[in-house]
């Protein structure tokens, strides 16, 4: 089993949809949480950064936190085809050698105009 | 500007020769890593370096090797012993050992071995 589980999609949705993403973990040590967006033959870009539980906003993004369950969320409101991407989590903790990132698989979002 | 410039952004190899993947930053940054993606499988940690003269392997080291003679450069070297190297390599840098998470990729090299 992986250490971070991501749905790969593809995930379809309408142009100002809301499009909700998320990733489970198994390792309770992990503190810190982000998302990637990756656009196609690009490298990623760090979008949302949380540390421990609850939630944070930035713009139309939204990423939730809730460590006893082990899940994390990224919400994108009023989607936008420039959305269309690849979504990445990523988590890590105090004692990670390096500050190494555990990443999940990734889920391919598309959007339509 | 400041960044990460990674080259070539295509590469092929035949089976058998070594390559070497350059990566360069101009950020200041103290740390730098390489992480190998394939479809699916999220990235997976190569190699780093938090310091000159210094380096650690990752999860996946093997068939690999690293130089960090510059604290602007850390080549990657994906050797005839990796046995499937066919993958897109992401080299990214932070801004310092201990500054969780925010890591910043260059735009990647395609390795395809024919």
């Amino acid at each position: 089993q992986k250490e971070v589980e991501q749905d790969p999609g593809p995930l379809s949705v309408p142009e100002g949809a809301i499009v909700s993403l998320n990733c489970t973990y198994s390792n309770s040590a992990f503190q810190y949480f982000m998302w990637y967006r990756q656009y196609s033959r690009k490298g990623p870009e760090l979008l949302m950064y949380t540390y421990s539980s609850g939630n944070k906003e930035d713009g139309r993004f939204t990423a939730q936190v809730d460590k006893s369950s082990k899940y994390i969320s990224l919400f994108i409101r009023d989607s936008q085809p420039s959305d269309s991407a690849t979504y990445l989590c990523a988590m890590t903790n105090l004692k990670a050698a390096g500050n190494k990132l555990t990443f999940g698989g990734g889920t391919r979002v598309l959007v339509k105009p | 500007d400041g960044g990460i410039t990674q080259s070539p952004k295509y590469l092929f190899r035949k089976e058998g020769q070594n390559v070497t993947l350059s990566c360069e930053q101009n950020l200041n940054h103290d740390a730098m890593y390489w992480y190998r993606q394939d479809p699916g499988q999220g990235l997976r940690l190569i190699y780093y370096s938090q310091i000159v003269n210094d380096f650690q392997k990752g999860d996946i080291a093997e068939g690999y090797s690293v130089s960090r003679e510059k604290k602007e450069s850390f080549p990657l070297t994906v050797t005839s012993a990796q046995k499937n190297p066919t993958a897109f390599y992401l080299c990214a840098t932070i801004r310092v050992p201990g500054a969780t998470g925010e890591l910043f990729f260059g735009e990647g090299s395609r390795l395809t071995v024919l």
